[in-house]
């Protein structure tokens, strides 16, 4: 198994371009979640979903969007990128038997984006 | 006060020492609580659950304190390769729906050396 892999490993903006990062996992879970890792500020979630069709917001879910057409994927979207928005985010991804917060989260390797 | 507060470090210790990280968290009603590993430019891995009776694998112990609402973990033995960032992770309940979702800790790093 591949767990769960992102696309791409490294990126650089622009200001107010649009992109989307790719999270893929072939473990069957349910439950996948984006993640923003700051310097000094741990990691904060971004969305979450618990099944293909569902999302919803985490903490810091303000300029982007996602979508859970399959199992398998749970792309971010940057609508129009930040300097704020620099960051290194992981996809993670968690089976939902029992209580989704007491499994574990496996996280795929991140993206470290840069926006200028 | 924040959700999950852990002193940032960094600890120095040599091999073979016994070293403790602390871990505080704000919501009393919290059920569920890890330890995360993350190495240097790497993706967090879990390294144990804590329970309420804590917890041994191997070199490391978990303990859990709900009334102060304290976590810690024991290193042991301590190893070169045990040098990394370790996170204090909790479930939160007052978002996300029935089940919460996970608040991490910024981490302590640990650095041991020969």
């Amino acid at each position: 198994n591949a767990g769960v892999t992102q696309t791409p490993k490294f990126q650089v903006l622009k200001t107010g371009q649009s992109m989307t990062l790719q999270c893929a996992q072939d473990m069957n879970h349910e439950y996948m979640s984006w993640y923003r890792q700051d310097p000094g500020m741990g990691l904060r979630l971004i969305h979450y979903s618990v099944g293909a069709g569902i999302t919803d917001q985490g903490e810091v879910p303000n300029g982007y969007n996602v979508s859970r057409s399959t199992t398998e994927d749970f792309p971010l979207r940057l609508l129009s990128a930040a300097p704020s928005q620099t960051s290194v985010y992981f996809c993670a991804s968690s089976d939902v038997r029992g209580w989704v917060s007491r499994n574990e989260q496996f996280f795929g390797p991140g993206t470290r984006l840069t926006v200028l | 006060r924040k959700e999950v507060e852990q002193d940032p470090g960094p600890f120095n210790v040599p091999e073979g020492a016994t070293v403790a990280f602390n871990c505080t968290y704000s919501n009393s009603a919290s059920q569920s609580f890890f330890w995360y590993r993350q190495d240097c430019r790497k993706e967090p891995k879990l390294l144990m659950s804590v329970y309420s009776s804590g917890n041994e694998d191997g070199r490391f112990t978990a303990q859990l304190n709900r009334a102060s609402q304290y976590i810690s973990l024991l290193i042991r033995d301590s190893k070169l390769s045990d040098s990394a960032t370790y996170l204090c992770v909790v479930n939160i309940l007052n978002y996300g729906g029935s089940q919460g979702n996970l608040i991490f800790g910024k981490g302590t790093k640990l650095s041991v050396k020969p």
